[in-house]
């Protein structure tokens, strides 16, 4: 089976750094996700990470270590729009490629 | 990249009827998924359903309340069957298209309430 742990909710000032942090436990592994969810939004691709270490988009990073089970979204100057849902996601190899998706974190971005 | 389309986006029904959900994808597309999502809750897998076979569903769903039809590469349906209040819900349909990243996408999402 898969599980997934994200913390709940994080808090940052706009402008700042943040990083949300997902554990994982999967029988297979295929992938790790993030994607971003806007309140009464479907969600939308950040990154996909499927070999260890660091993938840089602009002002999203996202880092993998496959053998501790663990990723991190890293928000750089951050901006009130980057206030959401961020969801990790692990894309399995049995019984299909599905992706299963964490609770999400929900982030609120300050002045 | 892939645009999905679902209908109806947003339905309010009585307990006990049902309802069908429709999915249209602007490409063919082999992996096509669809997830339901409560109130302030991340998406749960419904089931997996690929074109020319029977939809997979994940632990907790089953066929009889929740069929699916998948007739061709760019079409699925979803139903909710026997619907309670317990139902209510928000109902996406999503496909993977390939590529590097094996990037999925999602349609805008059916707003089901049942009364």
């Amino acid at each position: 089976g898969q599980n997934i742990d994200q913390p709940t909710e994080m808090t940052a000032t706009e402008g700042a750094i943040v990083q949300i942090n997902c554990t994982y436990q999967t029988s297979g592994f295929n992938g790790l996700f993030w994607y971003q969810q806007h309140a009464g939004e479907a969600p939308t691709f950040l990154s996909y990470n499927v070999l260890d270490g660091l993938e840089e988009k602009g002002r999203f990073s996202s880092f993998l270590s496959r053998s501790k089970g663990y990723s991190y979204l890293l928000l750089k100057e951050l901006q009130m729009k980057d206030s959401a849902s961020y969801l990790c996601a692990v894309r399995g190899n049995t019984g299909g490629f599905k992706t299963i998706f964490g609770a999400g974190t929900r982030l609120f971005v300050k002045a | 990249s892939a645009v999905i389309s679902q209908k109806p986006s947003r339905d309010i029904c009585q307990r006990g009827t049902s309802l069908t959900i429709q999915c249209q994808v602007d490409s063919q597309v082999t992996m096509m998924f669809w997830y339901r999502q409560q109130p302030g809750q991340s998406l749960t897998l419904i089931a997996t359903a690929n074109q020319g076979s029977e939809a997979t569903y994940e632990s907790g769903f089953v066929i009889d309340k929740f069929p699916i039809s998948r007739p061709n590469l760019t079409f699925s349906t979803l139903t909710v069957s026997n619907m309670s209040p317990e139902d209510s819900s928000i109902y996406l349909c999503s496909v993977e298209v390939g590529g590097a990243d094996n990037e999925q996408f999602f349609g805008p999402g059916t707003r089901l309430t049942v009364l």
